[in-house]
């Protein structure tokens, strides 16, 4: 079964707005990545963050990670109409990586 | 670094034809590939993973005749969907396991290929 649970499953806010993701997952894992995916496209890495790590960001992106509660979180601020896409999060454990469900964010002009 | 591409992007086939997508590590090697596959607005489920010069790993549900994977280099491995059929239509993706240092290893992923069966 799928190691991941995303929600929301759909998000649209208006541009300039903050978007946040939230990523559940079941066991322990070694890091959790955030991927981006614009429509039929392949995937586009955007952080790791690993299992010793609580935060970390990188641009307009803020992820953060609470272990004893299994999730993550990905924070978008100052969106802009470019960041509409679907974002996976990804647990990785040993050599296996486990993609969530996915959030579908559009980002209105 | 730490590219990895995928040929071809895209593939349309008639059914019951073989179609044979690569996978290539461009700057590093990569021991361990990782095979998935993306159905319309839904998330990548991992098929199967492939160690250089071994048998590949299948994941339950998944057809290792139908779903043929060689690694035969520390830099290539290829998944073949022979006898395919339009419900084999989707987006493979693979990905290849890099080390870095530290010890650590992670995944890097192709920009994916679109199989249309008609």
């Amino acid at each position: 079964s799928q190691q991941g649970e995303e929600d929301p499953q759909a998000l649209s806010i208006q541009e300039g707005e903050n978007a946040t993701m939230n990523c559940s997952y079941k066991t322990s894992i070694n890091n959790l990545q955030w991927y981006r995916q614009n429509s039929g496209r392949g995937l586009v890495h955007l952080i790791l963050i690993r299992s010793n790590e609580r935060e970390k960001h990188s641009g307009r992106l803020r992820v953060t990670l609470d272990t004893s509660k299994k999730s993550s979180s990905l924070l978008i601020t100052a969106s802009r109409a470019a960041d509409t896409a679907s974002y996976f999060c990804a647990t990785a454990r040993d050599q296996k990586v486990t993609f969530g469900t996915g959030t579908k964010l559009q980002v209105i002009p | 670094g730490a590219v990895v591409s995928q040929h071809p992007s895209r593939v349309i086939c008639k059914s019951g034809t073989s179609v044979k997508i690569e996978c290539r590590s461009l700057d590093f090697q990569a021991t361990t590939m990782f095979w998935y596959r993306q159905f319309p607005k839904q998330s990548l489920m991992l098929m199967a993973t492939s160690n250089e010069g071994s048998k590949a790993t299948y994941e339950q549900g998944v057809e290792k005749d139908k779903f043929l994977i060689n690694h035969a280099s520390l830099t290539l491995s290829t998944l073949t969907v022979t006898s395919a059929h339009p419900e084999d239509s989707s987006f493979y993706i693979c990905s290849a396991e890099g080390g870095l240092a530290g010890g650590t290893y992670e995944q890097y992923f192709g920009p994916g290929t679109r199989l249309t069966v008609t």
